[in-house]
């Protein structure tokens, strides 16, 4: 089983739209939680730590549920440039393991 | 704005050929990271490093790999012979925690390296 696991999409969605990623994660011993953006070809950049208090950037709400071992990314109003890779990704002592990612298409 | 820096951006090299790429973190940051990416692949962790040692290290970075902070300012990543599949972008990654205050990993552009 994979450390982080995520739906690989694409999604396609228009302007406007609301979309949601979902991860799962396997290790319980892990500590921190984010998601990270990757455009094509360009390194990865962080979009947010994952709280499990639940946490906003704009139109970013991330949740983390350690129960059930969840992560999960909401966009609202999408736009244009927030096509993209999703990463969800996870802390474990010196160790930070990436999801293969979620790719998003937007579309005017 | 502070950033990584990699050199060289692109290399090709023939198999069999010893490779270090090299990285220059930035300069409060404690700890430091190589990760590579096949293209098309999800970006997979290969080793950490911290107070001139290794923290922890991928079942990738076997003894092909090295890693050295040789001057204090430059981390550098070798592949001593060099496979067709080792050809990937290898991405350099600093940050000031680790452990469970990780925060922000901050990457370089990468350095893609082509094997022949």
């Amino acid at each position: 089983r994979k450390e982080v696991e995520q739906d690989p999409g694409p999604f396609n969605v228009p302007e406007g739209a609301t979309v949601a990623f979902n991860c799962t994660y396997s290790n319980s011993a892990s500590q921190s939680f984010f998601w990270y953006r990757q455009d094509c070809r360009k390194e990865p950049k962080l979009l947010m730590s994952v709280y499990s208090s639940g946490n906003e950037d704009g139109r970013f709400t991330a949740q983390l549920n350690r129960a059930s071992q969840y992560i999960s990314l909401l966009i609202r109003d999408s736009k244009l440039s927030d096509s993209a890779t999703y990463l969800c990704v996870v802390n474990r002592g010196f160790k930070t393991i990436f999801g293969a990612g979620t790719r998003l298409f937007v579309k005017a | 704005e502070p950033e990584v820096t990699q050199t060289p951006s692109h290399q090709v090299t023939q198999m069999g050929q010893e490779v270090i790429l090299r990285c220059v973190p930035i300069s409060n940051h404690l700890y430091f990271y190589w990760y590579r990416q096949i293209l098309g692949q999800k970006v997979e962790f290969l080793v950490s490093f911290y107070n001139n040692e290794i923290s922890e290290k991928s079942e990738i970075f076997d003894d092909q790999f090295s890693v050295e902070r040789p001057d204090g300012s430059n981390f550098t990543l070798k592949i001593r012979s060099t496979k067709l599949e080792d050809s990937a972008m290898y991405f350099c990654a600093s940050s000031e925690d680790a452990g469970s205050n990780t925060g922000e990993l901050f990457f370089g552009e990468g350095s893609r390296l082509t094997v022949l």
